[in-house]
């Protein structure tokens, strides 16, 4: 069956510290993977997503994720932690060249120290 | 505004009670989206439209769950004799029609049933 884990249900980083929020899936075909990130209150936001090609993947916010089909990863990563980017994180899954049937990853959420 | 929009953003309703939401898409979208997130999960996929026709619909979406898209624009989502286990946040979400086109998602309405 398809599914997205997402190990970590909180974590919490200093401002300025690095960040990696771990995402792993289980799909039988290629999978298309992307990361939405939800504040309070606001829409889920798309922050990157990953057809095909460099499996290392720039989004917007300076985040980035890589695909590592061998070890059936997508995790998120930022060099450098803003207070504002405390929110809920979500890795999802979708369907190749299809319509947007995403399967969600239950959320990291994060706590931003300052 | 030109993002999806979503009414009511909070409905509070008794067991037993039908309600119904709406959805107004980004106006060049012909793919609606209604997915379903409860507390501490990730968001779940419930029907899509593509214009007015509804292609798809999760096993999630029992009998007494209806979705309409009459002229491919607003959608309503109703839910008749609510109970206690549909209390959740709705989403609406939309998209072109370019495949795995990023999709852009409302702020919800969160439904309370007591």
């Amino acid at each position: 069956a398809q599914s997205v884990t997402q190990p970590d249900i909180h974590i919490t980083v200093s401002e300025g510290a690095s960040l990696e929020l771990r995402c792993n899936y289980s799909y039988g075909a290629t999978p298309y993977l992307f990361w939405y990130v939800q504040s309070p209150g606001q829409g889920l936001q798309l922050l990157l997503k990953y057809f095909s090609g460099d499996t290392l993947v720039q989004g917007i916010k300076g985040f980035e994720a890589e695909f590592k089909r061998s070890q059936s990863s997508f995790n998120l990563r930022k060099p450098s932690v803003h207070w504002s980017d405390a929110a809920e994180y979500f890795c999802a899954v979708g369907d190749s060249g299809g319509y947007n049937k995403l399967i969600f990853g239950a959320g990291t959420r994060l706590a931003v120290h300052p | 505004d030109t993002g999806v929009s979503q009414d009511p953003r909070h409905k509070i309703t008794k067991r037993g009670q039908n309600v119904t939401f709406r959805c107004d898409p980004i106006s060049e979208h012909n793919r609606l989206y209604w997915y379903r997130q409860t507390l501490g999960q990730g968001p779940e996929f419930l029907t899509y439209f593509q214009n007015e026709a509804q292609l798809e619909k999760s096993r999630l979406l029992s009998d007494r769950f209806s979705a309409e898209r009459p002229k491919g624009s607003f959608s309503t989502l109703e839910i008749q004799r609510t109970e206690q286990g549909d209390s959740a946040m709705y989403l609406c979400a939309s998209s072109s029609q370019a495949p795995n086109e990023k999709l852009f998602f409302g702020s919800g309405t969160q439904l309370s049933v007591l």
